[in-house]
């Protein structure tokens, strides 16, 4: 089984909203990234999460804020987001093998509407 | 044929043609190789990878060529299917590193 699950698939929130994208995964991967993609554009990484911990954060503003309470969930909390932040996040997950690059599965996505 | 429009190659095939997929990758120390299928409203879909150390992978209908002389990728589709319309991704990553850099992708559209 290669799915990687995320919740919602669809959200829209106004500036001022506060809410969080949520993802799965049950391959015992050890390495969950957060991708950001706006149309037509190849996926841009936001974050690395190894066994549990923030290892790469690609710059990304203090109002997109990562979590990851364990091996199997990565959470992206959101707060006060601009229209331009609108696009499809993507979550992915790899084994995580030290050393060693690896395929990352990308889950469905949640489609980010700001007004 | 293929086009290069104002934001993503597009190449056009008819059902039951081969299709090739190409690919420049920049960084010549990367030694690890995927293709990507994203059709639209869907995450990216793993097809195949390919590392370093060959020069051609098969898979179902699928071959992927590595040229590291000229760092290019293709990606060969047989017996093309209207089901195979969708945007095509390169990536490519150096080993003990956990980030992959992504090309800018290429629609294939199938026409039946």
């Amino acid at each position: 089984d290669t799915e990687v699950t995320q919740t919602p698939k669809h959200l829209v929130m106004g500036m001022t909203n506060k809410k969080s994208l949520k993802c799965e995964q049950h391959m015992g991967h050890r390495a969950m990234y957060w991708y950001k993609q706006k149309a037509k554009k190849p996926p841009e990484l936001m974050f690395v999460y190894s066994y549990e911990k923030l290892s790469i954060n690609e710059s990304v503003p203090s109002r997109f804020s990562p979590e990851c309470p364990n091996s199997s969930l990565l959470n992206l909390h959101l707060h006060a987001l601009q229209p331009e932040d609108s696009a499809l996040y993507l979550c992915a997950s790899s084994p995580g093998l030290a050393g060693y690059t690896d395929t990352q599965y990308f889950g469905p996505g949640t489609r980010l509407t700001v007004l | 044929g293929e086009s290069v429009g104002l934001h993503l190659p597009t190449l056009s095939v008819q059902e039951g043609d081969n299709s090739i997929i190409n690919c420049a990758y920049s960084n010549s120390a990367s030694d690890y190789f995927i293709w990507y299928k994203q059709e639209s409203g869907k995450g990216p879909q793993f097809i195949i990878d390919i590392r370093s150390n060959m020069d051609k992978r098969q898979g179902q209908r699928v071959t992927v060529l590595l040229n590291k002389t000229v760092k290019h990728l293709s990606l060969q589709i047989a017996a093309t299917q209207p089901g195979d319309s969708a945007v095509y991704f390169c990536a490519e990553a150096k080993s003990g590193y956990s980030t992959l850099t992504f090309g800018k992708g290429t629609m294939l559209l199938v026409s039946p």
